[in-house]
């Protein structure tokens, strides 16, 4: 079974509009950490934002926000304002447990932003 | 420099070829990951190196060789490889251990390998 699904292969959004990436995951442990990577076609894959399993609050970098539904186990990262800028590939993450050693990976959402 | 680097950032060899890839962090984190990414494939971890000494072998051939020698190097020796093996390699760092806050990876632009 995918321990991360993306279900979205590619997105489309137009300039200075919000966008939601899905993201749903699968694990059995109580402590785990959700991350949203960002790769521009140069392929440097940027850290965009996390979410750890007992934050109470949503977690918010800048014009990016993660909807975090714990009981759904959906980590959706939204991000507001688009720029032409946000078009790339986007990966959300998984770790389980403390250590940082195992990060799984979703198949990733392109998103293209329409001027 | 800062961050994660790699090079070279482009490789192209032949199948008898021998090649390295070189990664430095300057985040002062202790460990270190190589990954492959593949057209249409999620990312798939290689190697893992923790303190210099290597935590994590995923099944990956023995064409493909990592070398750690102190935590803030790692290489990624290549020899014989196969077409199929052509990919972006990706190079990681992470500050691990229990309570260390965001225990995220961060990357480096990778190397875009082409073997022929």
């Amino acid at each position: 079974a995918q321990k991360i699904t993306q279900t979205q292969p590619g997105m489309f959004v137009q300039e200075k509009e919000a966008v939601t990436l899905d993201c749903t995951y699968d694990t059995s442990d109580p402590s785990y950490g959700l991350f949203w990577y960002k790769q521009p076609s140069s392929g440097e894959m940027i850290f965009l934002i996390y979410q750890g399993s007992y934050d109470q609050q949503n977690a918010t970098e800048g014009r990016y926000s993660l909807n975090f539904q714990k009981a759904r186990k959906s980590a959706n990262l939204v991000i507001s304002a688009s720029q032409l800028g946000d078009s790339a590939m986007y990966f959300c993450a998984m770790r389980e447990g403390y250590s940082s050693y195992k990060l799984i990976f979703g198949s990733g959402t392109r998103l293209l932003v329409r001027p | 420099e800062t961050g994660v680097t790699q090079t070279p950032r482009h490789l192209v060899m032949g199948m008898t070829n021998k090649k390295s890839l070189k990664c430095e962090q300057h985040l002062g984190h202790n460990a270190m990951y190589w990954y492959k990414q593949s057209a249409k494939k999620p990312l798939e971890l290689m190697f893992v190196y923790s303190l210099e000494e290597r935590v994590e072998n995923n099944s990956v051939p023995s064409r493909f060789s990592p070398e750690c020698p102190n935590s803030s190097h790692l290489f990624l020796h290549l020899h014989t490889l196969q077409p199929e093996d052509s990919a972006l390699y990706l190079c990681a760092s992470s500050q691990d251990g229990v309570g260390t806050g965001v225990w995220g990876q961060f990357f480096g632009p990778g190397t875009r390998l082409t073997v022929l």
